[in-house]
């Protein structure tokens, strides 16, 4: 099947710095992406959609000024945690869909 | 709005044993309903779908039927295998084939 390339798989960051994710199709073209968060013991919970060239479409509840998405290739999706705090901790997950939703490994993201 | 139920974990057999994980499901209409599993340090990976009321889904020896009347879509397995360790997650989707709404995952651990 098609796959999705995610890094880093891990990242523990200061407070109040910023990190960025990738989200990589490798063998296949993605005009749309989605971003996922899960908290311990919740669910996946969908964060936002990246479309290619255009901005993307945020969840209710999501800061799109502290978790910015970019989406500047068919192959390639990027979130950037912005002045990151420790509420931010979390493991984030993308996904990209090509007859059905492929998905990258996730990133367990810690703020110290 | 749409969600997604399923078991508690984690869940401990024994090799061999039957596997049953619940999942139940609340939506507008008719959703896809899916399985997908992580095994350790991996990404999502589907194991199973079902598109609409009775159809049974099943996959390397995995299987789940699309219970209208019951909102449910419970997996199941005859035979459980040390290979199968792992988390799985019970999905819908209802706004488009790509966007989903997941359970909180179970983890599974068999033991030889």
């Amino acid at each position: 099947g098609a796959v999705v390339s995610q890094h880093p798989s891990r990242v523990i960051c200061k407070s109040g710095t910023s990190v960025k994710i990738e989200c990589r199709s490798l063998d296949f073209q993605a005009t749309t992406m989605f971003w996922y968060r899960q908290f311990p013991k919740k669910s996946l919970m969908l964060m936002a959609t990246s479309n290619e060239g255009s901005k993307a479409t945020y969840e209710q509840g999501v800061e799109k000024d502290k978790f910015l998405i970019n989406h500047a290739s068919l192959t390639l999706s990027t979130l950037t945690v912005t002045s990151a705090h420790p509420e931010d901790s979390s493991f984030y997950i993308c996904s990209a869909y090509a007859t059905e939703a492929f998905f990258g490994q996730g990133t367990r993201l810690t703020v110290v | 709005g749409d969600s997604v139920t399923q078991m508690e974990g984690p869940v401990t057999l024994s090799e061999e044993a039957f596997l049953t994980i619940n999942c139940t499901y609340t939506a507008t209409g008719y959703p896809s309903l899916f399985w997908y599993v992580q095994y350790p340090g991996e990404g999502l990976q589907l194991l199973l779908k079902a598109t609409k009321a009775d159809d049974k889904g099943s996959n390397k020896g995995f299987e789940a039927t699309y219970r209208k009347e019951t909102t449910s879509f419970h997996l199941e397995k005859g035979s459980v295998q040390v290979s199968d360790s792992a988390v799985y997650f019970c999905a819908l989707s209802a706004r488009g084939y790509s966007t989903l709404t997941f359970g909180k995952g179970t983890m599974l651990l068999v033991s030889p």
